[in-house]
């Protein structure tokens, strides 16, 4: 069975750093692309970064370009949302999600239930 | 703002017909594929409709995809009463080079 499962939420003050882990098991983690997408409480989805399976392709959102950094280590079926200098238009659940391909796409095939993060003073 | 444009809310009886309508531009939906997601209330978004019209193993029939231009549509046949989500549209934005989501579209079922 295909599960994905966040860890590392929490309440963060403005300006901080927090880093989100995400463990893989089910599939043959290195065969795929994955993402990180968040939702605002009450509000919709946002893509904020996506990873290739050998990490050769990398892309961000704009509004977390230069402050976020996403990774994985494919031996650890393990995938990683560095964020830093955080605000609180970042407070959202934050999902992991398995992509249907190699490389990135719009097809997030597996989610997680995700991970909170809260951003207040 | 979303990228993508979709109404707030559609609603229908149930074993009706409904259409959610999405609708982009020349850099998303114009030039690449559209997915469909349906978010049942507290959960997690699942995969409804990938590549413009294709259903993943396990999601019924009922539920279909269209493009034409730039703008795609989700229908779902026989409505019933476990519908009632929230649905999104996406598609890959080659000026952002990203994946953009539509507003998301709240189905209820009468």
């Amino acid at each position: 069975e295909v599960q994905v499962v966040e860890s590392g939420g929490g309440l963060v003050q403005p300006g901080r750093s927090l880093r989100l882990s995400c463990a893989a098991s089910g599939f043959t983690f290195d065969d795929y692309a994955m993402h990180w997408v968040r939702q605002a409480p009450g509000k919709g989805l946002e893509w904020v970064s996506g990873i290739s399976w050998n990490s050769g392709s990398i892309g961000y959102a704009d509004s977390v370009k230069g402050r976020f950094t996403i990774s994985r280590d494919n031996a650890k079926n393990s995938l990683y949302l560095q964020m830093n200098s955080l605000r609180a238009e970042d407070t959202a659940l934050y999902y992991c999600t398995k992509d249907l391909y190699t490389s990135p796409s719009v097809g997030f095939d597996y989610w997680g239930q995700g991970t909170l993060v809260t951003v207040s003073s | 703002q979303s990228v993508l444009t979709q109404p707030p809310s559609a609603s229908g009886t149930p074993g009706q017909r409904v259409t959610i309508s999405c609708s982009g531009s020349s850099s998303n939906i114009g030039s690449n594929y559209v997915y469909w997601y349906q978010q049942l209330p507290g959960t997690a978004p699942k995969l409804l409709i990938y590549k413009n019209n294709q259903r993943p193993s396990g999601v019924p029939d009922r539920f279909s995809g269209s493009k034409s231009g730039t703008s795609a549509s989700l229908a779902i046949s026989g409505l019933r009463s476990e519908d009632e989500a929230d649905y999104y549209c996406a598609a890959w934005d080659d000026s952002l080079s990203g994946p953009v989501f539509g507003g998301g579209t709240k189905l209820t079922v009468l």
